[in-house]
């Protein structure tokens, strides 16, 4: 089966810039997941969607990120006004299971290396 | 914060064992036991899972104690593209993927 896509992979841009990265999970999965990876860290999660709702979302700056998964496929990921401290891999990962399910694996895609210059 | 702690760094010789530890005391009797690894550059690919018994796949095998409070993921026959980070994580089906820092395997030659 087809992996989880993103794009773009690369995305240079200066602060204060907006910038939006794009995801497409396996298909038929509910779950969709947004992570933030600092260099020399562990993936930290931004949001969480089960189909196109907003599971968890307590670690997403709000005044500055804001995502939506339309339809409860796609889904994408926003930044505006981007800051230097933003600079990171943006992960997205889905599972076909939901809350309360026994187990589900998640898959990760590639990622979105941002940096803000 | 991460459920999980793991030391920083190992390092194993080509074609032996790697056995990577994981301290979990705080496990939930819900909570599944995943491990994950990381290649430069690219996202975490999932390795195995387990509940209360040792696992075995083609990757790796998982050992969970009997208290379920820690475990080891063993790769028995280390290659150097087995070099990566390697997480250990504790969740409920369906809940979010808490990652702490990982260790970071180093497979020598």
């Amino acid at each position: 089966e087809a992996g989880v896509a993103q794009s773009p992979r690369y995305k240079i841009i200066e602060k204060r810039q907006s910038v939006a990265f794009w995801c497409n999970p396996i298909s038929g999965h509910a779950t969709l997941y947004w992570y933030q990876q600092i260099l020399g860290q562990g993936p930290k999660l931004l949001i969480q969607f089960q189909n196109n709702g907003v599971v968890d979302d307590s670690q997403l700056p709000k005044d500055r990120f804001s995502a939506e998964r339309l339809k409860g496929v796609d889904s994408t990921l926003k930044i505006q006004p981007a800051k230097l401290e933003d600079s990171a891999v943006y992960l997205c990962a889905s599972s076909s299971g939901t809350s309360g399910s026994s187990y589900n694996e998640q898959f990760f895609g590639p990622g979105t290396r941002l940096t803000v210059l | 914060d991460a459920k999980t702690t793991q030391p920083p760094s190992m390092d194993c010789a080509e074609g032996r064992a790697a056995n990577l530890p994981c301290n979990h005391s705080t496990i939930s009797g819900n909570e599944y036991v995943y491990w994950y690894r990381q290649i430069h550059s690219q996202g975490p690919q999932y390795i195995i899972h387990g509940l209360k018994n040792n696992e075995t796949n083609e990757m790796a095998s998982l050992i969970i104690t009997e208290d379920r409070k820690s475990s080891t993921l063993i790769l028995p026959h280390a290659t150097l593209r087995d070099t990566a980070v390697y997480y250990c994580i504790v969740r409920v089906g369906g809940s979010k993927s808490t990652f702490g820092d990982g260790t970071t395997l180093t497979v020598k030659p």
